[in-house]
């Protein structure tokens, strides 16, 4: 069965630091990948997806992601992260074969000022 | 000019009573879902609608049912609620069931008592 997996839960970080947050995926055929981010009381909304292409993306506010293929991975980076990116993370996997958005865990990430 | 919407926004109940939760898109997309975050803020599927046409129903108990009177609405009925039902509810759209993101509403607070 197709699964997502963040690894880190809670991440605590100091402003300015930069950000590694981690996404392994187990499916053997095309998959789309998504990282989305909701911010506290707020609904979810979409930071970067990989379709095709160049493995590297970027997203908004600074975010970007690298999909590795033979790792099932599909990591989420930013250089220097503000106190107003503390939120949720979620990590997505859509297989072209079901249609279906298979979310991680989510991590929590704070960012103290 | 809100994309997808949800009413209500928050929802305290009984045990055992019916409820609803409606959902509304103004994208023009032809597919919808409802997805469940429980306390640990993990989010999942729970039915799929395209073209009104049911294509994802997950393991979710029959006391659950979806209706979508056309393309531009999916509302989810509870009956016999029970406090294992109490989550943040999200529904979402996207164009099509392949590649495309999501789009996600604000969520409805369900909390039964």
């Amino acid at each position: 069965a197709q699964s997502v997996s963040q690894h880190n839960h809670h991440v605590i970080l100091s402003e300015a630091a930069s950000l590694e947050l981690g996404c392994n995926y187990s499916y053997g055929g095309t998959v789309n990948l998504f990282w989305y981010v909701q911010y506290p009381g707020q609904h979810l909304q979409l930071l970067l997806k990989y379709f095709s292409g160049d493995p590297l993306v970027k997203g908004i506010k600074g975010f970007e992601a690298e999909f590795i293929k033979s790792k099932f991975s599909f990591n989420l980076r930013k250089p220097s992260v503000q106190w107003s990116d503390t939120a949720e993370y979620f990590c997505a996997v859509k297989s072209s074969n079901t249609g279906k958005l298979i979310f991680g865990q989510g991590t929590t990430l704070q960012v103290k000022p | 000019d809100t994309a997808v919407s949800q009413t209500p926004k928050y929802l305290v109940t009984q045990m055992g009573n019916d409820k609803s939760i409606k959902c509304e898109q103004n994208l023009g997309h032809d597919t919808m879902y409802w997805y469940k975050q429980d306390s640990k803020k993990f989010l999942k599927i729970m039915f799929s609608y395209n073209n009104k046409e049911l294509i994802i129903n997950e393991t979710v108990p029959n006391r659950f049912s979806p209706k979508s009177p056309d393309k531009a609405h999916l509302n989810l009925h509870i009956n016999s609620l029970e406090l294992g039902d109490s989550a943040v509810y999200f529904c979402a759209s996207s164009q099509g069931t392949g590649s495309s993101e999501q789009y996600f509403g604000p969520g409805t607070r369900l909390t039964v008592t």
